[in-house]
C-alpha cells in the first residue's frame, strides 16, 4: 500500500522558515516524480513544485521560486520542501504527492498524503 | 496556462447526468487530469490523459476533450459524488489547476 506521510508543518512568523518532510513507502520511490501541492483555507489547489526521479529536473510555481527548495533523498524514500522568507499568503495545507501514473510523456499525480498545515502569522 | 472551469458551482439530484467543463487558455493536447475532493480530504485522481479512467474509479465517470476544451461527465449521480471537482493540466511547467466546481445536492 502506498503511504505518504507529511510532517514539519506548524505556526511560523512572516519571514521565517520551515522544512516539510514526506516519508514514502509502499512503492519504489526512486522511480517516480514527486510533487508538492498546497491548498489555502477554503480555496482551490495550487501546484507548488516537482522533482524528477534523479533530482536533475526541478520546477516551481513563480510565487515560490527563489524562496522554496524541493529536494529528495532516494536512499531514505523521502521528499522535502525547504520554505524560506515565508509570507502570510503561504498559509495552506501542503500535500506531498507521488506521480506514478505515466501516459503521453507525463507523470500524473495519483497518490496524495494527508497534508500538513503551515500557518504564517504574527 | 490558465484553466477555467464552469460552472463554479452546481446543484443536482441523485440520478442526474452532470457535465463540468474546463477550458485552457492555450492548447494542452490531452495532458489533463480530473480530481474529486471531499471536505477535509486529499484529492483523488479520477481521470488522466483527458479520458482514461483511473483504476478503481466507477465507470459513471468519464472524460473527453483535447486541445483547449475538456469535459468531465458523471452519468448518474450517486450520493457519494457530491464534492468539489478540479481539472489540471500537465502540458508544461507550471502545472495549474482549474478553480474548482462545487457539486451540491439539490
Amino acid at each position: 500500500e502506498v503511504q505518504l506521510v507529511e510532517s514539519g508543518g506548524g505556526l511560523v512568523q512572516p519571514g521565517g522558515s520551515l522544512r516539510l518532510s514526506c516519508a514514502a513507502s509502499g512503492f519504489i520511490f526512486s522511480n517516480y516524480y514527486m510533487d508538492w501541492v498546497r491548498q489555502a483555507p477554503g480555496r482551490g489547489l495550487e501546484w507548488v513544485a516537482n522533482i524528477r526521479q534523479d533530482g536533475g529536473d526541478i520546477n516551481y510555481v513563480d510565487s515560490v521560486r527563489g524562496r522554496f527548495t524541493i529536494s529528495r533523498d532516494n536512499a531514505k524514500s523521502s521528499l522535502y520542501l525547504q520554505m524560506n522568507s515565508l509570507r502570510v499568503e503561504d498559509t495552506a495545507v501542503y500535500y506531498c504527492i507521488a506521480a506514478t501514473t505515466f501516459m503521453g510523456g507525463r507523470y500524473y499525480l495519483d497518490f496524495w498524503g494527508q497534508g500538513t498545515l503551515v500557518t504564517v502569522s504574527s | 496556462i490558465q484553466l477555467t472551469q464552469s460552472p463554479s458551482s452546481l446543484s443536482a439530484s441523485v440520478g442526474d447526468r452532470v457535465t463540468i467543463t474546463c477550458r485552457a487558455s492555450q492548447g494542452i493536447s490531452s495532458h489533463v487530469a480530473w480530481y474529486q475532493q471531499k471536505p477535509g480530504k486529499a484529492p483523488d485522481l479520477l481521470i488522466y490523459g483527458a479520458s482514461t479512467l483511473q483504476s478503481g474509479v466507477p465507470s459513471r465517470f468519464s472524460g473527453s476533450g483535447s486541445g483547449t476544451d475538456f469535459t468531465l461527465t458523471i452519468s448518474s449521480l450517486q450520493p457519494e459524488d457530491f464534492a468539489t471537482y478540479y481539472c489540471q493540466h500537465l502540458n508544461s511547467s507550471p502545472i495549474t489547476f482549474g478553480q474548482g466546481t462545487r457539486l451540491e445536492i439539490k
